[in-house]
């Protein structure tokens, strides 16, 4: 079964960089682009972008172009999304999802907590 | 891009039917059948239970179903059960090739 595992919660400064992994299995990893949403405490869902894992093309939020680079490692398995220049309204949870079938985001990531604070 | 538009809130009572919309623009939602709409119960993750505006996934009750028209994609949940009490978020392909969500819905069973 479709698998998906996060790194740890991270508490970052302003201004710092954090990075998220999230390792997948059970799946072929390059044959699913992988997207990023994030969602602020009592918030909604924010869509961050996606990464083509076979291609490494991208495709970012607007909200997000320059602060955001996601990379993956295929022989691992493993995306990556940086984020930078952290604010304090970056506090949130980031997930993993690969995309499935008609563009729908079916298995989940357990979500990785970033705290920013000073 | 600006989010897709959903009411806030909506309430209804167990066994009835309730309809929650989800507005957008013709660059996404009316411009593309790849809306989807996904359940959330608090601190969990989200779960996907509708794609392709109509499509359920596997293991998704038949209670839910969607729909478009124009700009405005509908989820409708029959048969209202305790259980269905969660924020749904609708989400769309965008002519950018990007997603975006909408604000998301808390949906009462009173």
């Amino acid at each position: 079964q479709v698998q998906l595992v996060q790194s740890g919660p991270e508490v970052k400064k302003p201004g710092a960089s954090v990075k998220v992994s999230c390792r997948a299995s059970g799946y072929t990893f390059t044959g699913y682009s992988m997207h990023w949403v994030r969602q602020a405490p009592g918030q909604g869902l924010e869509w961050m972008g996606w990464i083509n894992p076979n291609t490494g093309g991208t495709n970012y939020a607007q909200n997000f172009q320059g602060r955001v680079t996601m990379t993956r490692d295929t022989s691992i398995s493993t995306a990556y999304m940086e984020l930078t220049r952290l604010r304090f309204d970056d506090t949130a949870v980031y997930y993993c999802v690969p995309e499935s079938t008609g563009y729908g985001l079916d298995v989940w990531g357990q979500g990785t907590t970033v705290t920013v604070s000073s | 891009q600006s989010a897709l538009t959903q009411p806030a809130s909506v309430s209804g009572s167990p066994g009835q039917s309730i309809t929650m919309a989800c507005t957008g623009t013709s660059s996404d939602v009316g411009g593309y059948n790849y809306v989807s709409w996904y359940q959330q119960h608090p601190g969990k993750a989200p779960k996907l239970i509708i794609y392709e505006v109509s499509n359920r996934p596997s293991g998704v009750s038949n209670r839910f179903s969607g729909s478009k028209s124009g700009n405005t994609a509908s989820l409708t949940i029959s048969g209202l059960q305790t259980k269905d009490e969660a924020d749904y978020y609708c989400s769309s392909y965008t002519s950018s090739s990007t997603r975006v969500f909408g604000g998301g819905t808390k949906l009462t069973v009173l």
